[in-house]
């Protein structure tokens, strides 16, 4: 069974930084790209990042270039998403899901909770 | 900049068909997906590639995609599926959710 566990949400202050991981497991995770996409309460989804299966070529909206980094560790099965000046803005539940653009995102985790807050 | 328009809300009577719509410039030339989400819970993929059905899913979901418009349909409605439906597509290496659309099963 394929799992997608995410952990490293929490409040931060604005301006601060935090690390997103997503364990996955019941699959190959080398084979795959993933892709962080989130949500803000109440709100619709957003794509914010995706990354090939081999971590060679990441791809970002636009309003994350600069601030966000994601990255993987194949030897791990475990997906990052660096979160670098987080805005009010930013503040949704982060969910990682496996696949990218041909690829369907067929699989989701259950997302942690990023608030930006004073 | 790409970008997918779906209704914000659509309502059916239980056993009735439903269509839910999704527009976006030349969607039809894109392949697209669409997920449901239920409250507290995290999306699920109901129809990819335009057309086809995950494991899983009840063969009363189907899609289609053509011009400017992709269509999912929901045959005999059941108050289960009752949810926030989305659709997604991908273009070059960006990808775009639809607003999503708030299906009510009365």
């Amino acid at each position: 069974e394929v799992q997608l566990v995410e952990s490293g949400g929490g409040l931060v202050q604005p301006g601060g930084s935090l690390r997103l991981s997503c364990a996955a497991s019941g699959f190959t995770f080398s084979n795959y790209a993933l892709t962080w996409v989130r949500q803000a309460p109440g709100k619709g989804l957003e794509w914010v990042s995706s990354i090939s299966d081999s971590g060679s070529s990441a791809y970002y909206l636009d309003s994350m270039k600069g601030r966000f980094t994601i990255s993987r560790d194949n030897s791990n099965n475990t997906l990052y998403l660096q979160m670098n000046s987080l805005r009010a803005g930013d503040t949704a539940v982060y969910y990682c899901a496996r696949g990218f653009r041909a690829d369907p995102y067929d699989s989701w985790g259950r997302g942690t909770l990023v608030t930006v807050s004073s | 900049s790409f970008e997918l328009t779906q209704p914000p809300s659509v309502s059916v009577s239980p056993g009735q068909r439903v269509t839910i719509t999704c527009s976006g410039d030349r969607l039809g030339d894109k392949y697209t997906s669409w997920y449901r989400q239920k409250p507290g819970q995290s999306p699920v993929l109901v129809i990819y590639e335009d057309a086809k059905r995950p494991s899983g899913i009840p063969e009363r979901f189907s899609g289609s995609n053509s011009g400017n418009t992709a269509t999912l349909t929901i045959s005999g409605t059941q108050p289960m599926d009752e949810a926030d439906y989305y659709c997604q597509a991908w273009d070059s290496s960006i990808v775009v959710f639809g607003g999503g659309t708030k299906l009510t099963v009365l």
